[in-house]
């Protein structure tokens, strides 16, 4: 089986920008969830999506969202980028609640 | 709020040491908890899944315990290589009906010298 699939693996942008992450996870699964890491926060969640349904949302301000196809492939857009947006943002799918969590080789952004 | 900790930040051994690495959470109500490791710069690596009503799972040189009641999970590593080198990261699974997710610790860095 395929793992999870990101795309693309790094990113350089500017202030004010947006960004767009997709995520493919692995078949069968129909739970996506985000992450985002930085050195001083460590792992952080954004959100959960399951049958193209945000079920969770973290703490994060509005300029963060996301979306889930019918093919459970999902996609995180990040809209007026600011420096401190520059993380590492992971993906993860699961099967049921039961299950682990399969993560991504995650896509690192870059907000010059 | 839940909270987890892992202690040591960061740990160097010789190779062939057995190791322990603790994690701690504040609330027990969790659904499970889950071991993983990562490389620099990469995504992680799921090493063992522990759920709520268990006490302990093994892979190969590793194992890891759950004590719900006192908020702790260990992770041992046994005879340690060089190849182990690696951050250690737990997670608990807090889920309810509007969804799970996955609150990390910190990590903890470990280094194994040849």
């Amino acid at each position: 089986k395929a793992g999870v699939t990101q795309t693309p693996r790094y990113l350089i942008k500017t202030r004010g920008q947006q960004v767009t992450l997709s995520c493919s996870p692995i078949s069968g699964h129909r739970s996506v969830s985000w992450y985002q890491q930085t050195p001083g926060q460590g792992l952080q969640f954004l959100f959960e999506y399951f049958s193209e349904t945000q079920r969770n949302k973290g703490n994060f301000p509005g300029r963060f969202s996301g979306r889930q196809f019918s093919n459970s492939r999902s996609e995180m857009n990040v809209s007026t980028l600011e420096l401190g947006d520059s993380a590492l943002y992971l993906c993860a799918s699961r099967g049921s609640a039961r299950e682990t969590q399969y993560f991504g080789p995650g896509t690192r952004l870059l907000v010059l | 709020k839940q909270e987890v900790t892992q202690i040591p930040a960061a740990l160097s051994v010789p190779e062939g040491e057995n190791l322990v690495l603790n994690c701690s959470f504040t609330d027990s109500a969790i659904y499970n908890l889950q071991w993983f490791r990562q490389d620099p710069g990469k995504g992680l690596t799921s090493l063992l899944l522990i759920q709520s009503s268990q006490r302990e799972q093994t892979s190969g040189r590793l194992n890891a315990s759950l004590d719900k009641s006192s908020g702790r999970s260990t992770l041992y590593i046994a005879a340690s290589q060089p190849g182990d080198s690696a951050t250690y990261l737990c997670a608990v699974l807090e889920l309810n009906n509007q969804g799970g997710k996955l609150i990390f610790g910190q990590g903890t860095e470990l280094s194994v010298k040849p």
